[in-house]
Order: C-alpha cells, then sequence, then structure tokens
C-alpha cells in the first residue's frame, strides 16, 4: 500500500476560491516534504520544499503567496491553492524521503480543476 | 541550460523486445544521484532504478537496468522483455549534492508504447 498519501485526488472548485491539499506520510516520519507541479503532458517542475516547523523553501518563480505550504507535523504537509484560477489547473504531486531508509516515496496526485 | 535532456518524446516497442530510454544530464557537482521513474496514466509516480554518481557499476532492478557512462553524462534506461503493461510516460530525474535533500530535477519525459 502506499506509503505517502495525498488527499483529494481529484478536485473541482470556482475560480476565486481557495483549495487545501493534504500529503501525509503513513509509515514514517517527514522532516522534508516536496511539492510539484505537472501540466498536462509535461515533466513534474518542483514548487517547494516543505520543512516541518520553518518556513518552506519556494522554487525561483512560484508565489509563496499563493501557494501556502504548511508543515506542521512530521506526517503532514498541506498545499493551500488560494484564489485559485483556470491557469491553476494542475496535477500536484507530493514526495517524501523515509529518513530511515533514504528512500523516496511519491504521493498518488492530486488533480486540481478550476472553472 | 536544461539540467536533464531527454530527447525522445514518444517510443514505440514491440512486445517481448528491449526498448532504451535516453538521459543526459549536466551537472558539475560529483556527487549526484540519477533516477528512473514511471508514471502511468493514473498519474502515481513509480520508481524504477537509482544509479549514484560513485557507483562502479550499473543498477539493475528485474527487467530494467540502467545504462550509466559518466564522462558522456548519460543514464539510459533499457527495459528488458518489454510487456504490454510497461505502456506509460517514463521520466529521467536527478539530484545533486548528498542526501541532504532529495530535490529532484525531472526530464521532460519519454511516452512508451508497447504493441502487442
Amino acid at each position: 500500500g502506499a506509503v505517502v498519501s495525498q488527499h483529494p485526488s481529484r478536485v473541482i472548485c470556482k475560480s476565486g476560491t481557495s483549495v487545501k491539499i493534504e500529503c501525509r506520510s503513513l509509515d514514517f516520519q517527514a522532516t522534508t516534504m516536496f511539492w510539484y507541479r505537472q501540466f498536462p503532458k509535461q515533466s513534474l517542475m518542483l514548487m517547494a520544499t516543505s520543512n516541518e516547523g520553518s518556513k518552506a523553501t519556494y522554487e525561483q518563480g512560484v508565489e509563496k503567496d499563493k501557494f501556502l505550504i504548511n508543515h506542521a507535523s512530521l506526517t503532514l504537509s498541506t498545499l493551500t491553492v488560494t484564489s485559485a484560477h483556470p491557469e491553476d489547473s494542475s496535477f500536484y504531486i507530493c514526495s517524501a524521503k523515509d529518513p530511515r531508509t533514504g528512500e523516496l516515496f511519491f504521493g498518488e496526485g492530486s488533480r486540481l480543476t478550476v472553472l | 541550460a536544461q539540467k536533464i535532456t531527454q530527447t525522445q518524446p514518444g517510443m514505440f516497442v514491440q512486445e517481448k523486445e528491449a526498448v532504451t530510454l535516453d538521459c543526459t544530464y549536466d551537472t558539475s557537482d560529483p556527487s549526484y544521484g540519477l533516477f528512473w521513474y514511471k508514471q502511468p496514466s493514473s498519474g502515481e509516480m513509480i520508481f524504477l532504478i537509482y544509479q549514484g554518481s560513485y557507483d562502479q557499476q550499473n543498477a539493475t532492478e528485474g527487467r530494467y537496468s540502467l545504462n550509466f557512462q559518466k564522462a558522456r553524462k548519460s543514464a539510459n534506461l533499457v527495459i528488458s522483455a518489454s510487456q504490454l503493461g510497461d505502456s506509460a510516460m517514463y521520466f529521467c530525474a536527478m539530484r545533486e549534492g548528498r542526501d541532504s535533500s532529495y530535490k529532484l530535477i525531472f526530464g521532460s519525459g519519454t511516452r512508451l508504447l508497447v504493441r502487442p
């Protein structure tokens, strides 16, 4: 079974609303998680590194006020897309490293559609 | 400059034959790691194989092997005895530096279609 779980797997929202996506590590504690965005037929682009107990580190060109990341516990990171617009429609994927083994696990992804 | 380059947007292979998916990378860091992931239409990222920059031998995992040519900065994935279930997107990715971070940089991907 999955060791990193994302919820929801699919979400449709109206333009202007905010959407929260959760990423949970089920079998280990993750001090660091990563959030990626994937547009249709394109590659994964790293958005930010989520650090437990501190601020996220955003990649160049990613608006931190638009994509709020909270890593309040060692097993949960959340990505909130604020005031979503149709251009934010994408597949969002998180990943987390198991500190015991060094293995990196990806979540199942969350497909966001903004109408 | 592109860090990870996958020059084949799409590939076809006949079932039971072998196929090579190309990947070249660019880094000045002597310590790095190279990954291959499979992404079926459902979207999840499935880890296939890993090669560390200091590994002396090419990585192998079942039907997957990585043709690592360090001097040429290439890390091609070889899938032997292709199966219909191998049809998917394949991404090459790189991690720079030591284990301090698992921030991965992905290539543009190759869509593989296995023909019966």
